[in-house]
């Protein structure tokens, strides 16, 4: 059971946009700028797309966006290509004693 | 571009110690900034952080995994090592090294990740 609560999958068609939310408290991400966002292909380690909120680090697509309004912290990948279909894991510090928490993954499909 | 590779036996018996090396390379691991993390990845399942260590060899550890983890650094040798005692099947899991940003908490470049099976 994975402390931060993300849809299981979302799915749009290529051109599109789509938003994952990431669900979490006031101990993570409703308390924190330090919410990071990472894309994981099948059989390839997880790659950073966001970090502190909504800053992109370099070579990652300005397609990719974040936000956050209270609780809840969200990916918006517009224009939807091919290669963004992977999954996707939203990540927190937390100010319990866990250090930084992970949402359980959202499967983009592109159709 | 710095790189992080894992290193160590991808078969452990149930009971005895998992032991894993990140080598870094493309930069140093005593360069300010960073701190020096493990992460774990169950099959088809989401990310766990496990903890990490300062290139001073200050650490912190997932308080789940805290009695049975031994992270440690050689700065000599640009590596860091994880050591997990008394594994059972349930460590069975992908581990990833990665470089975490200690300004933004962001893991911002990651090992391939290797798959460590704990079978009799």
């Amino acid at each position: 059971q994975s402390v931060l609560t993300q849809p299981a999958s979302v799915s749009g068609s290529p051109g599109q946009s789509i938003t994952i939310s990431c669900t979490g408290t006031s101990s993570d991400i409703g308390g924190q700028k330090h919410v990071s966002w990472y894309q994981q292909h099948p059989g390839k380690a997880p790659r950073l797309m966001i970090y502190d909120v909504s800053n992109r680090p370099s070579g990652a697509s300005n397609r990719f966006s974040g936000s956050k309004s209270g609780n809840t912290a969200s990916l918006t990948i517009s224009g939807l290509q091919a290669e963004d279909e992977a999954h996707y894991y939203c990540c927190s510090y937390t100010t319990t004693n866990t250090h930084v928490v992970f949402g359980g993954g959202t499967q983009l499909t592109v159709l | 571009q710095v790189q992080l590779q894992e290193s160590g036996p991808g078969l452990v018996k149930p009971s005895q110690t998992l032991s894993l090396t990140c080598t870094v390379s493309g930069g140093s691991i005593s360069s300010g900034g960073y701190y020096w993390s493990w992460i774990r990845q169950h099959p088809g399942k989401g990310l766990e952080w496990i903890g990490y260590i300062y290139h001073t060899g200050n650490t912190y550890s997932n308080p789940s995994l805290k009695s049975r983890l031994n992270l440690s650094v050689d700065t000599s040798k640009n590596q860091f090592s994880l050591k997990l005692s008394s594994v059972t099947a349930a460590d069975t899991a992908v581990y990833y090294c990665a470089r975490e940003d200690s300004s933004s908490w962001s893991l911002d470049s990651w090992g391939q990740g290797t798959l460590v099976t704990v079978s009799s």
